[in-house]
């Protein structure tokens, strides 16, 4: 599975985007990008996934790179509540049960009022 | 909305003890799991289930075995606590096939075994 790569920190203002960018050079080309973020003190919560195309659903957007190399999670309108570590993680999906997560160290997002 | 949860939020126990630890989600999903947590360390799969009465192991799963009776419960089994076992413990759920890896989590055990 391709390694990714994470700022370990970055602040936000509240009300503006937050940005949280992904590097993946060595993706391959049946690999997915899944995005999670975890709270303190919480489980972690999915957020958003996608291959190639970008994604949006109500939490985020998923910008993905033409060449799949990175990608970057957008939060439209941080709040103190999106303050958590984000993880990015990219995984061939087998479409099985095996499917098994591995989070590395994340990014700290700070949001700041 | 999905919604795992798990029996307690904090436990103590004593070295050797039998731990139970379970996990109920209400989505009527096929895809259980066990993880531990670890500064340093991440998260780790310690066993999964596919179906009722399945399961398969993960990476850590020495010292720890599974029992899923009922699809919508998995409960994590101790059979002599130690002190490398203290850690925060995750239970996920999931769909099947191509959406496994949308995993739904609980809010965790924190364990402490003394």
């Amino acid at each position: 599975d391709a390694k990714t790569t994470q700022p370990p920190s970055m602040d936000c203002a509240e009300g503006r985007a937050a940005n949280l960018p992904c590097n993946h050079s060595t993706i391959s080309g049946n690999e997915y990008v899944y995005w999670y973020r975890q709270i303190h003190s919480q489980g972690p919560q999915y957020i958003i996934h996608g291959l190639k195309n970008n994604e949006t659903n109500e939490m985020a957007s998923l910008i993905i790179t033409e060449d799949r190399k990175s990608s970057t999670l957008i939060l439209p309108h941080a709040t103190l509540r999106d303050t958590a570590v984000y993880y990015c993680i990219v995984r061939v999906n087998y479409g099985g049960a095996t499917n098994k997560l591995i989070f590395g160290t994340g990014t700290l997002l700070a949001v700041q009022p | 909305d999905v919604k795992v949860t798990q029996s307690s939020r904090y436990l103590v126990k004593r070295t050797g003890e039998k731990v139970f630890l379970e996990c109920v989600q209400d989505m009527d999903h096929e895809n259980m799991f066990w993880y531990r947590q670890d500064p340093g360390l991440g998260l780790r799969l310690i066993y999964f289930s596919y179906d009722v009465k399945m399961k398969e192991k993960g990476d850590i799963p020495e010292g720890y075995s599974v029992s899923r009776e009922k699809k919508e419960r998995f409960s994590l089994i101790l059979e002599s606590a130690s002190t490398n076992q203290t850690s925060m413990y995750l239970c996920a759920s999931s769909r099947a096939g191509v959406h496994s890896y949308e995993q739904y989590f609980g809010p965790g055990t924190r364990l402490t075994v003394t």
